[in-house]
């Protein structure tokens, strides 16, 4: 079956411009997370989706972080006024359950690159 | 806080010689302990997971984990390796009644033929 896509898959933005980054989780999946990966690290959780609910959002470096998932499937994560530290590869990852060792699978990532 | 350190960014072994890969967690509660393996361009796929029911982990592909609490570790091994196992790895904790990853650093593996 199909897995998580993401979109785009590359993004190049200048300096101040606004993007958005949308995640299509697998079908039926209640929990839908938002991973940062910068260049040689590992991932560091964002954000997280219990269905349309947004149940933690500690790890949103600023305020021009913000994502959203109205209808508690498809998740648009946006950033506003890009800046050359927003450079990183963004991964999206759904569950089945809300557990604590369910399983996350993971889409294949946007690579944003702000010039 | 928890977290978790991965020893050696890079490790480079012969095809056919064992995979050994370092992960030392910090917690203070009974984590649970995943190892997730990222292929370049692709996005991460579990290899294995520790939920507190046996101390060895066997995964996909041949891997397996031990948990050692005495230790705090969590290495992840390989008999054999092969060509297709050229990838990164990356060992990650979840807190007991949380659920987001915290991930260590990565290891990158190159395998010689």
């Amino acid at each position: 079956g199909a897995g998580v896509s993401q979109s785009p898959r590359y993004k190049v933005a200048k300096r101040g411009q606004d993007v958005a980054l949308r995640c299509d989780p697998i079908s039926g999946h209640v929990s839908l997370f938002w991973y940062q990966q910068a260049l040689g690290q590992g991932p560091e959780f964002l954000t997280y989706f219990q269905n349309e609910a947004q149940l933690d959002k500690s790890g949103l470096p600023s305020d021009r972080f913000f994502a959203e998932r109205p209808e508690g499937s498809v998740s648009t994560l946006k950033i506003q006024r890009t800046q050359q530290e927003d450079s990183a590869v963004y991964l999206c990852a759904s569950s089945s359950g809300t557990g604590d060792y369910n399983e996350q699978f993971f889409g294949p990532g946007t690579r944003l690159t702000v010039l | 806080a928890q977290s978790v350190t991965q020893l050696g960014s890079h490790v480079s072994v012969s095809e056919g010689a064992l995979v050994l890969l370092r992960c030392n967690y910090s917690s203070s509660v009974p984590p649970y302990l995943f190892w997730y393996v990222q292929y370049p361009n692709q996005g991460l796929q579990l290899l294995l997971k520790y939920t507190s029911a046996a101390t060895l982990v066997k995964g996909i592909n041949d891997f397996e984990a031990e948990f050692k609490k005495s230790e705090t570790s969590f290495h992840l091994t390989k008999p054999s390796a092969h060509m297709s196992d050229a990838a990164e790895y990356f060992c990650a904790v979840v807190k007991a009644a949380g659920n987001k990853l915290t991930f260590g650093g990565g290891t990158r593996v190159l395998v010689k033929p």
